[in-house]
């Protein structure tokens, strides 16, 4: 497998539901993205990680918990969400040299639904 | 709230035409990139333009970096079906942080 995976591709939830978001990078890439993909909305930045450690929270409500055990892998744990959660959810990579112009390399997302 | 405004939101032309989208901002970016998004895909990122008034050629694809470093354009020049799909600008501001476009979404007509 190449770039970044994404699992799973659709998710639907209830309110009460606790599920997680897995993302996976096969480039060696070292920064790790959380973005949020709204119907009527610009791309959202969630959360960045680099080198395992957060270094954004956008201001993103609690019951979104990420989690980067490795440069490799990133995890979103969800927890009684609200159907307005309801959208794409992107995770991305870039090298994560701390350049002002690093290239984001993107999974195909997770679309979920919360009802 | 740092905006970038992508016009037009929706264009939807004949294989052949040239078309071009606006990409503006009333913020200062420290580079400006333009990705392409398919349907049930993520975006692939298509150009990064750092110096103002810098003008990017990528085959049929013209992109430019205004002059402030405020506003960007990507020009399409005989477009094709498989030019379809979502175009979004994204500024730098700082490490790691992209504020994303609000997209604009092209149909190409065979």
């Amino acid at each position: 497998e190449t770039g970044v995976t994404q699992t799973p591709r659709h998710l639907v939830m209830g309110m009460t539901n606790k599920k997680s978001l897995k993302c996976e990078q096969h480039l060696g890439h070292n920064a790790m993205y959380w973005y949020k993909q709204s119907a009527k909305k610009p791309l959202e930045l969630m959360f960045v990680y680099n080198f395992k450690e957060q270094t954004e929270n956008n201001s993103v409500p609690s019951r979104f918990s990420p989690e980067c055990p490795n440069s490799s892998h990133l995890f979103l744990h969800l927890h009684t969400l609200q159907p307005e959660d309801s959208a794409l959810y992107l995770c991305a990579s870039s090298q994560g040299q701390g350049i002002l112009n690093e290239k984001l390399f993107f999974g195909s997302g997770t679309q979920l639904s919360v009802l | 709230t740092q905006l970038l405004e992508q016009s037009p939101q929706f264009l939807s032309i004949q294989e052949g035409e040239n078309l071009t989208v606006y990409c503006n901002s009333s913020s200062v970016f420290s580079s400006l990139q333009w990705y392409r998004q398919e349907p049930g895909e993520g975006p692939v990122l298509l150009v990064t333009v750092v110096t103002g008034g810098e003008v990017k050629k990528l085959k049929r694809l013209t992109f430019q970096f205004g002059d402030a470093r405020k506003d960007s354009s990507l020009h399409i020049t005989a477009a094709q079906p498989g030019d379809t799909g979502l175009y979004l600008c994204a500024g730098g501001r700082g490490t790691y942080k992209y504020i994303f476009g609000t997209g604009t979404r092209l149909k190409v007509l065979a």
